[in-house]
Protein backbone atom coordinates (compact mmCIF):
# COMPACT_ATOMS: atom_id res chain seq x y z
CA UNK A 1 0.00 0.00 0.00
CA UNK A 2 1.50 3.00 -1.03
CA UNK A 3 1.97 5.72 1.86
CA UNK A 4 1.87 9.20 0.67
CA UNK A 5 3.05 12.33 2.50
CA UNK A 6 1.66 15.82 1.92
CA UNK A 7 2.26 18.96 3.56
CA UNK A 8 -0.44 19.91 6.22
CA UNK A 9 -1.13 23.22 5.35
CA UNK A 10 -0.34 26.21 2.81
CA UNK A 11 -1.64 29.59 2.64
CA UNK A 12 -1.62 31.56 -0.69
CA UNK A 13 -3.00 34.82 -1.64
CA UNK A 14 -6.01 35.25 -3.84
CA UNK A 15 -4.82 34.95 -7.58
CA UNK A 16 -1.41 33.45 -7.46
CA UNK A 17 -0.84 29.34 -8.10
CA UNK A 18 -1.03 27.36 -6.01
CA UNK A 19 1.00 23.99 -5.64
CA UNK A 20 0.44 21.32 -3.60
CA UNK A 21 3.02 18.50 -3.62
CA UNK A 22 2.92 14.64 -2.52
CA UNK A 23 5.24 12.10 -1.75
CA UNK A 24 4.50 8.65 -2.45
CA UNK A 25 7.97 6.69 -2.75
CA UNK A 26 6.78 3.60 -2.51
CA UNK A 27 4.22 3.86 -5.69
CA UNK A 28 3.70 0.76 -7.90
CA UNK A 29 3.22 0.20 -11.27
CA UNK A 30 -0.39 -0.25 -11.80
CA UNK A 31 -1.06 3.01 -9.20
CA UNK A 32 -2.80 6.08 -9.76
CA UNK A 33 -3.02 9.55 -8.73
CA UNK A 34 -5.87 10.70 -7.40
CA UNK A 35 -6.61 14.34 -5.60
CA UNK A 36 -10.04 15.17 -3.45
CA UNK A 37 -11.05 18.60 -2.49
CA UNK A 38 -13.23 19.17 0.66
CA UNK A 39 -14.93 22.10 1.82
CA UNK A 40 -16.09 22.08 5.51
CA UNK A 41 -19.53 20.02 6.54
CA UNK A 42 -19.33 18.25 3.19
CA UNK A 43 -18.21 15.34 1.24
CA UNK A 44 -14.92 14.92 -0.64
CA UNK A 45 -14.87 15.85 -4.61
CA UNK A 46 -12.97 14.45 -6.80
CA UNK A 47 -10.37 16.77 -8.37
CA UNK A 48 -8.10 15.20 -10.42
CA UNK A 49 -6.30 11.75 -11.89
CA UNK A 50 -3.46 10.83 -13.53
CA UNK A 51 -0.64 7.57 -14.28
CA UNK A 52 1.95 9.84 -15.74
CA UNK A 53 3.08 12.82 -17.36
CA UNK A 54 0.60 15.54 -17.03
CA UNK A 55 -3.12 16.15 -16.94
CA UNK A 56 -4.95 18.91 -16.82
CA UNK A 57 -8.43 19.79 -16.36
CA UNK A 58 -11.14 22.76 -16.03
CA UNK A 59 -10.31 22.87 -12.55
CA UNK A 60 -6.79 21.80 -11.90
CA UNK A 61 -3.24 20.43 -13.46
CA UNK A 62 -1.59 17.16 -11.59
CA UNK A 63 1.99 17.19 -12.30
CA UNK A 64 3.74 13.57 -12.59
CA UNK A 65 7.36 13.20 -12.80
CA UNK A 66 8.75 10.23 -14.50
CA UNK A 67 9.81 8.02 -11.28
CA UNK A 68 6.15 8.49 -10.55
CA UNK A 69 7.43 9.36 -6.57
CA UNK A 70 5.76 12.59 -5.91
CA UNK A 71 2.89 14.63 -7.75
CA UNK A 72 2.06 18.04 -7.91
CA UNK A 73 -1.36 19.45 -7.82
CA UNK A 74 -1.55 22.62 -9.27
CA UNK A 75 -4.65 25.16 -9.09
CA UNK A 76 -4.00 28.33 -10.99
CA UNK A 77 -4.99 31.89 -10.08
CA UNK A 78 -6.68 30.90 -6.50
CA UNK A 79 -9.49 32.20 -5.28
CA UNK A 80 -11.17 32.21 -1.74
CA UNK A 81 -13.57 29.74 -2.50
CA UNK A 82 -10.70 27.23 -2.63
CA UNK A 83 -9.61 27.09 0.88
CA UNK A 84 -10.59 23.60 1.21
CA UNK A 85 -8.33 20.37 2.14
CA UNK A 86 -6.72 18.77 -0.68
CA UNK A 87 -6.12 15.22 -0.43
CA UNK A 88 -3.83 12.84 -2.42
CA UNK A 89 -4.77 9.14 -2.66
CA UNK A 90 -2.54 6.42 -4.85
CA UNK A 91 -3.99 3.28 -5.24
CA UNK A 92 -4.81 0.78 -8.17
CA UNK A 93 -8.06 1.07 -10.26
CA UNK A 94 -9.91 -2.46 -9.54
CA UNK A 95 -8.12 -3.15 -6.10
CA UNK A 96 -9.79 -3.58 -2.79
CA UNK A 97 -11.78 -0.62 -1.51
CA UNK A 98 -10.42 -0.78 1.98
CA UNK A 99 -7.03 0.31 0.62
CA UNK A 100 -9.07 3.92 -0.63
CA UNK A 101 -6.98 5.92 2.11
CA UNK A 102 -7.39 9.55 2.57
CA UNK A 103 -4.68 10.55 4.91
CA UNK A 104 -5.15 13.60 6.81
CA UNK A 105 -4.52 16.25 3.68
CA UNK A 106 -3.17 19.39 3.07
CA UNK A 107 -5.26 22.49 4.43
CA UNK A 108 -5.16 25.61 2.13
CA UNK A 109 -6.27 29.32 3.44
CA UNK A 110 -6.29 31.82 0.85
CA UNK A 111 -6.81 35.24 1.72
CA UNK A 112 -7.17 38.31 0.01
CA UNK B 1 -24.56 18.65 -5.70
CA UNK B 2 -22.83 15.52 -6.45
CA UNK B 3 -26.22 13.62 -7.14
CA UNK B 4 -25.61 11.49 -3.97
CA UNK B 5 -27.86 12.25 -1.16
CA UNK B 6 -27.82 11.27 2.81
CA UNK B 7 -30.20 11.23 5.16
CA UNK B 8 -30.91 12.80 7.48
CA UNK B 9 -28.01 15.64 7.53
CA UNK B 10 -27.47 15.70 11.60
CA UNK B 11 -28.27 13.14 14.05
CA UNK B 12 -28.16 13.94 17.83
CA UNK B 13 -28.89 10.58 20.11
CA UNK B 14 -28.18 9.73 23.71
CA UNK B 15 -25.50 6.93 24.12
CA UNK B 16 -27.21 3.37 23.69
CA UNK B 17 -29.59 4.24 21.29
CA UNK B 18 -29.83 2.70 17.78
CA UNK B 19 -29.36 4.98 14.67
CA UNK B 20 -29.68 4.37 10.62
CA UNK B 21 -28.47 6.71 7.85
CA UNK B 22 -30.08 6.37 4.55
CA UNK B 23 -28.06 7.11 0.95
CA UNK B 24 -29.18 7.29 -1.81
CA UNK B 25 -26.39 6.92 -5.07
CA UNK B 26 -26.58 8.44 -8.49
CA UNK B 27 -29.35 6.02 -9.83
CA UNK B 28 -26.61 4.04 -12.55
CA UNK B 29 -23.80 3.51 -10.29
CA UNK B 30 -23.44 -0.09 -9.07
CA UNK B 31 -20.71 0.78 -6.44
CA UNK B 32 -21.72 2.49 -2.87
CA UNK B 33 -18.98 2.77 -0.25
CA UNK B 34 -19.33 4.14 3.15
CA UNK B 35 -16.95 6.34 4.93
CA UNK B 36 -16.28 7.80 8.65
CA UNK B 37 -14.79 11.30 9.39
CA UNK B 38 -13.71 12.56 12.37
CA UNK B 39 -12.61 16.14 13.01
CA UNK B 40 -9.23 16.71 11.59
CA UNK B 41 -9.10 13.86 10.02
CA UNK B 42 -9.16 12.28 6.28
CA UNK B 43 -13.03 9.80 5.51
CA UNK B 44 -11.90 5.93 6.82
CA UNK B 45 -13.33 3.20 4.91
CA UNK B 46 -16.05 1.38 6.25
CA UNK B 47 -17.83 -0.78 3.65
CA UNK B 48 -18.23 -1.37 0.37
CA UNK B 49 -21.50 -2.32 -2.12
CA UNK B 50 -21.08 -3.92 -5.51
CA UNK B 51 -24.62 -3.81 -6.27
CA UNK B 52 -26.95 -5.56 -3.40
CA UNK B 53 -23.75 -7.81 -2.19
CA UNK B 54 -21.94 -5.79 0.74
CA UNK B 55 -17.65 -7.09 -0.47
CA UNK B 56 -15.79 -5.43 1.77
CA UNK B 57 -15.32 -4.61 5.65
CA UNK B 58 -13.21 -2.44 7.43
CA UNK B 59 -11.48 -4.09 10.19
CA UNK B 60 -12.83 -1.10 12.71
CA UNK B 61 -16.01 -2.21 11.50
CA UNK B 62 -17.61 -3.20 15.53
CA UNK B 63 -20.04 -5.58 15.53
CA UNK B 64 -22.79 -2.80 16.68
CA UNK B 65 -22.69 -1.93 12.77
CA UNK B 66 -24.43 -2.74 10.00
CA UNK B 67 -25.19 -1.81 6.38
CA UNK B 68 -27.07 -2.92 3.95
CA UNK B 69 -28.30 -2.04 -0.09
CA UNK B 70 -31.62 -3.86 -0.70
CA UNK B 71 -32.03 -4.08 -4.61
CA UNK B 72 -28.51 -2.44 -5.15
CA UNK B 73 -30.27 1.02 -4.82
CA UNK B 74 -30.19 3.37 -1.85
CA UNK B 75 -27.96 1.78 1.52
CA UNK B 76 -28.50 1.91 5.23
CA UNK B 77 -26.00 2.39 7.95
CA UNK B 78 -27.07 1.17 11.01
CA UNK B 79 -25.50 1.65 14.57
CA UNK B 80 -26.99 0.02 17.29
CA UNK B 81 -26.30 0.85 21.01
CA UNK B 82 -24.12 3.86 19.87
CA UNK B 83 -21.25 5.28 21.76
CA UNK B 84 -19.54 8.68 22.46
CA UNK B 85 -17.01 7.45 20.10
CA UNK B 86 -19.12 6.89 17.34
CA UNK B 87 -19.55 10.83 16.84
CA UNK B 88 -18.29 12.00 13.28
CA UNK B 89 -19.52 12.40 9.75
CA UNK B 90 -20.57 9.27 8.16
CA UNK B 91 -20.07 9.63 4.49
CA UNK B 92 -21.62 7.73 1.69
CA UNK B 93 -19.83 7.73 -2.04
CA UNK B 94 -20.66 5.99 -4.86
CA UNK B 95 -18.96 5.44 -8.25
CA UNK B 96 -19.44 3.48 -11.45
CA UNK B 97 -17.69 0.11 -12.60
CA UNK B 98 -15.08 -1.48 -10.74
CA UNK B 99 -13.28 -0.32 -7.18
CA UNK B 100 -12.21 3.33 -8.73
CA UNK B 101 -10.80 6.20 -6.98
CA UNK B 102 -13.09 8.62 -8.81
CA UNK B 103 -16.12 8.70 -6.51
CA UNK B 104 -18.62 10.48 -5.86
CA UNK B 105 -19.71 11.79 -2.24
CA UNK B 106 -22.83 12.49 -0.70
CA UNK B 107 -22.95 15.82 2.05
CA UNK B 108 -22.48 13.15 5.43
CA UNK B 109 -24.50 12.91 8.05
CA UNK B 110 -22.74 14.56 11.08
CA UNK B 111 -24.09 11.98 14.23
CA UNK B 112 -23.40 13.35 17.76
CA UNK B 113 -23.80 11.20 20.29
CA UNK B 114 -24.53 12.48 23.66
Amino acid sequence: LAKTTQPISMDSYEGQEVNITCSHNNIATNDYITWYQQFPSQGPRFIIQGYKTKVTNEVASLFIPADRKSSTLSLPRVSLSDTAVYYCLVGAQGGTASKLTFGTGTRLQVTL
Amino acid sequence: DTGVSQDPRHKITKRGQNVTFRCDPISEHNRLYWYRQTLGQGPEFLTYFQNEAQLEKSRLLSDRFSAERPKGSFSTLEIQRTEQGDSAMYLCASSLGGVTYEQYFGPGTRLTVT
